[in-house]
């Protein structure tokens, strides 16, 4: 079965640093990846995802992803954060095969200071 | 534009009571999901269905029930036997098959319910 560990339940940056959130996952063969976040009182909303090809995956609002199998690793990178970036950031892995249904991560809460 | 409908966005329930949660969706999904979502737990899938009339337990199905008697709808009752009903719950939906796209799923704006 897959799994997803989101280490990092609050991460607290200034607008304007750079963000990198953490995901590991769990799964035997080459897995689905996703981010999705999801604004207070809202539901979620696809910022990425890695099926195939270029590990380096680019998304929506500026966001990017490295897949890193060696690592088991897909985290999540923004170059400059802006204070409309503070949401609940989940990561969640798809089966390539077989049921498809994702597995999503407990989530990371984004905090942005002035 | 396509999407999915999730009413009521706030509701509120005497113990005892069952309540329906509404999920309409207009993106020609053949795959409907609910989740429960309860502060530092992450999404728990509760039910989906694949197909119409057919439909699954997840990881938390107890004092939850479902029906699929339609593509676009999937509503979630939340009945008297689920002993902590207080949460945000969410609808999505996905394509299905052996497509990569079956993974993405679209969610609705969620609906808090609160147990007084």
């Amino acid at each position: 079965a897959q799994s997803v560990t989101q280490p990092d339940i609050h991460i607290t940056v200034s607008e304007g640093a750079s963000l990198e959130l953490r995901c590991n996952y769990s799964y035997g063969a080459t897995p689905y990846l996703f981010w999705y976040v999801q604004s207070p009182g809202q539901g979620l909303q696809l910022l990425l995802k890695y099926f195939s090809g270029d590990t380096l995956v680019q998304g929506i609002k500026g966001f990017e992803a490295e897949f890193k199998r060696s690592q088991s690793s897909f985290n999540l990178r923004k170059p400059s954060v802006h204070w409309s970036d503070a949401a609940e950031y989940f990561c969640a892995v798809g089966a390539s095969g077989g049921s498809y249904i994702p597995t999503f991560g407990r989530g990371t809460s984004l905090i942005v200071h002035p | 534009d396509g999407g999915i409908t999730q009413s009521p966005k706030y509701l509120f329930r005497k113990e005892g009571q069952n309540v329906t949660l509404s999920c309409e969706q207009n993106l020609n999904h053949d795959a409907m999901y609910w989740y429960r979502q309860d502060p530092g737990q992450g999404l728990r899938l509760i039910y989906y269905s694949q197909i119409v009339n057919d439909f699954q337990k997840g990881d938390i199905a107890e004092g939850y029930s479902v029906s699929r008697e339609k593509k676009e709808s999937f509503p979630l009752t939340v009945t008297s036997a689920q002993k902590n009903p207080t949460a945000f719950y969410l609808c999505a939906s996905s394509r299905t098959g052996l497509r990569s796209g079956a993974n993405v799923l679209t969610f609705g704006a969620g609906s808090r319910l609160t147990v007084l």
